[in-house]
């Protein structure tokens, strides 16, 4: 079945470091990708998408680009704030999946002023 | 955006009770709906989707005699978790897609639910 892996946390950076958070995918097809970000106290909120291979999904400075050859969406930002401090979930679509998502565990990121 | 809202935010009751979780789409229809569980450090679990008018759809392993869901209108569903235990203790979010949209899903901000 379909699988997202997400790496490792949480994260803690000082502000305007570099941000890199691995996902990696799983599945049959050709699923669309996605990241979304959970603010303290608040419900899930779709970052970027992208929905088909060498796609770049880009909000806020962040961005992901599909990469179908290494399955993977890895997220970036140049210069982090102490706002962007939250929990960061990758997910995927596949195809007929009548909008279903897949989700990795998350990871919480903390940016230190 | 579209909001969704979810009520209670957290809720605590004893074993043996049932507990109702509400899921409105306040500004737009939605005739499908999404219910999670998110454990701990863990990811968000897709328990069943809940469609307007019909039963809903459970998720291999979920007991649907136990969570009980009912999508009676395009911004309503409801999640009745039945004689609850502590293992059912979790954080549980809905979420609906914007039918005009389509693409985007828009989540709830989640119920916090204790058993004790």
């Amino acid at each position: 079945g379909d699988s997202v892996t997400q790496m490792e946390g949480p994260v803690t950076l000082s502000e305007e470091a570099f941000l890199t958070i691995n996902c990696t995918y799983t599945a049959t097809g050709y699923p669309s990708l996605f990241w979304y970000v959970q603010y303290p106290g608040e419900g899930l909120q779709l970052l970027l998408k992208a929905t088909k291979a060498d796609d770049k999904g880009s909000n806020k400075g962040f961005e992901a680009t599909y990469r179908k050859e290494t399955t993977s969406f890895h997220l970036e930002k140049g210069s982090v704030q102490v706002s962007d401090s939250a929990v960061y979930f990758c997910a995927l679509r596949n195809t007929g999946a009548n909008s279903k998502l897949t989700f990795g565990k998350g990871i919480t990121l903390s940016v230190r002023p | 955006g579209a909001v969704v809202s979810q009520h209670p935010s957290w809720v605590i009751c004893k074993s043996g009770t049932s507990v109702k979780i509400e899921c409105r789409s306040l500004d737009f229809q939605a005739t499908t709906m999404f219910w999670y569980r998110q454990f701990p450090k863990q990811s968000l679990m897709l328990m069943a989707t809940s469609n307007e008018g019909s039963k809903a759809t459970y998720e291999q392993g979920v007991e649907k005699d136990k969570f009980l869901i009912n999508h009676a209108s395009l911004t309503l569903s409801t999640l009745t978790v039945t004689s609850a235990h502590p293992e059912d203790s979790s954080f549980y979010i809905c979420s609906a897609p914007d039918d005009l949209r389509g693409d985007e899903q828009f989540f709830g901000p989640g119920t916090r639910l204790t058993v004790l």
